[in-house]
């Protein structure tokens, strides 16, 4: 069964740091790309990084980009997100997804962690 | 950005009747549409890629179509458990994947 379980969320004060770890299980994790989506309370879903099998090809959105960093240890069966700069629009549930061969569409997801950027 | 539009943003029906939300891309993604359903307090869940591709384990009421520009998640015959928000995302452009706003289903 596969399995992505989501932690390190957290609240931190704005222009704090946080890194969010993934713990992947029941499929071969150095097979496939993986990705981080958040949502806002009460709002919709953000596609934030993706990052492919071999950590070649790495992608983040436009609002993350130089603030963020996605990783993965294939050794370890694990992803991360390492968050600086935090604001208060980071505010958000992260979900931890993995990515699909070639189409690009999320086929399991973790239960996500809480973040919660504020003073 | 591709932008993506779903219609309507909300949407009350009653079990057993049928179903459609539409997405609408902002230009051509070929068949590059997945459909997600999220029910409260949970984690998404993939429906159909690909446009019209179901989803191992997905039951059968639901179905995808076309192509380009236009889209549509149809359910043929609403149950109870299908009362939840429902997302399209395109997967075409791979340096920024973007969702639609949702469609919330409600009961009437």
């Amino acid at each position: 069964e596969v399995q992505l379980v989501e932690s390190g969320g957290g609240l931190v004060k704005p222009g704090g740091s946080l890194r969010l770890s993934c713990a992947a299980s029941g499929f071969t994790f150095s097979s496939y790309s993986m990705n981080w989506v958040r949502q806002a309370p009460g709002k919709g879903l953000e596609w934030v990084s993706s990052i492919s099998s071999s950590s070649s090809y790495i992608y983040y959105a436009d609002s993350v980009k130089g603030r963020f960093t996605i990783s993965r240890d294939n050794a370890k069966n694990s992803l991360y997100l390492q968050m600086n700069s935090l604001r208060a629009e980071d505010t958000a549930v992260y979900y931890c997804a993995r990515g699909s061969s070639g189409r690009g569409y999320f086929d399991y997801w973790g239960q996500g962690t809480l973040v919660t950027v504020s003073s | 950005d591709i932008q993506m539009t779903q219609s309507p943003s909300s949407l009350s029906a009653s079990v057993g009747d049928r179903v459609t939300i539409t997405c609408r891309a902002s230009q051509s993604i070929s068949s590059y549409l997945n459909w997600y359903q999220q029910k409260p307090g949970k984690a998404p869940k993939l429906l159909i890629y690909a446009a019209s591709s179901l989803q191992s384990g997905v039951p059968s009421r639901f179905s995808g179509s076309g192509s380009g520009t236009d889209f549509t998640l149809t359910i043929s015959s609403l149950q109870p458990e299908d009362f939840a928000t429902y997302y399209c995302q395109q997967s075409y452009s791979t340096l920024r994947y973007t969702f639609g706003q949702g469609t919330k289903l409600e009961i009437k």
